[in-house]
């Protein structure tokens, strides 16, 4: 069964400093793999996603995520935060080979706080 | 990005009355809709997947007659919480996707039901 990891409850950041926010994730088949953000009260904000192709996905807002399959991990990062990229993060995975109509499974989300 | 709405945005409703929120594509043709529950600082948990036309698959645990979905045409999906109970309150999110299932799926911005 695929499922998808984030250890993290929440990541403390300065301002300036770069971030980084984990996944690691388990399917049967080829990964597709997704960073979503929410903002209190909203519903959820792609920000990038990895198919096929390089390893470095960059996304909206100026962040990127890395696909690293022997690790099985897919790593939301940014070189500098914000304050306004507090938010909470989801990392989700849709296994290549579950057919049907190929659900996305999220992780349990990571808090940022970034502070000034 | 493509637009996803939801209607209504909060609804507070007394026990043993039914609910219906509307999700929308506006832009786009939404092939597939999903339905999450949000929990307070949890994780979304898929409910049912519907392709227009086509009953609703529901997820393991979640009943159908209580969460009636309808997805009548390829922008709206309408999901109906009949004789609302208190723990029925939530956060609920509506998501769609396009065509080709490697898509990102577009969400909602969410609606908010308390049920007194």
């Amino acid at each position: 069964a695929q499922s998808v990891a984030q250890p993290e409850d929440q990541v403390n950041v300065a301002e300036g400093n770069p971030l980084t926010v984990k996944c690691t994730y388990s399917v049967s088949g080829n990964p597709y793999l997704f960073w979503y953000v929410q903002y209190p009260n909203r519903g959820l904000q792609f920000l990038l996603k990895y198919i096929t192709g390089d390893n470095l996905v960059k996304g909206s807002y100026g962040f990127e995520a890395e696909f690293n399959k022997s690790q099985t991990s897919f790593h939301l990062k940014k070189p500098s935060a914000l304050v306004s990229d507090s938010a909470l993060y989801f990392c989700a995975v849709r296994d290549g080979f579950s057919g049907g109509y190929n659900k996305l499974i999220f992780g349990a989300g990571t808090r940022l706080a970034v502070h000034p | 990005g493509a637009v996803v709405s939801q209607h209504p945005s909060r609804v507070i409703c007394k026990s043993g009355t039914s609910v219906k929120i509307e999700c929308r594509s506006l832009d786009f043709q939404a092939t597939t809709m999903f339905w999450y529950r949000q929990f307070p600082k949890k994780s979304l948990m898929l409910m049912a997947t519907s392709n227009e036309g086509s009953k609703a698959t529901y997820e393991q645990g979640v009943e159908k007659d209580k969460f009636l979905i309808n997805h009548a045409s390829l922008t709206l999906s309408t999901l109906t919480v009949t004789s609302a109970h208190p723990e029925d309150s939530s956060f609920y999110i509506c998501s769609a996707r396009t065509g080709n299932w490697v898509n990102e799926q577009f969400f909602g911005p969410g609606t908010r039901l308390t049920v007194l």
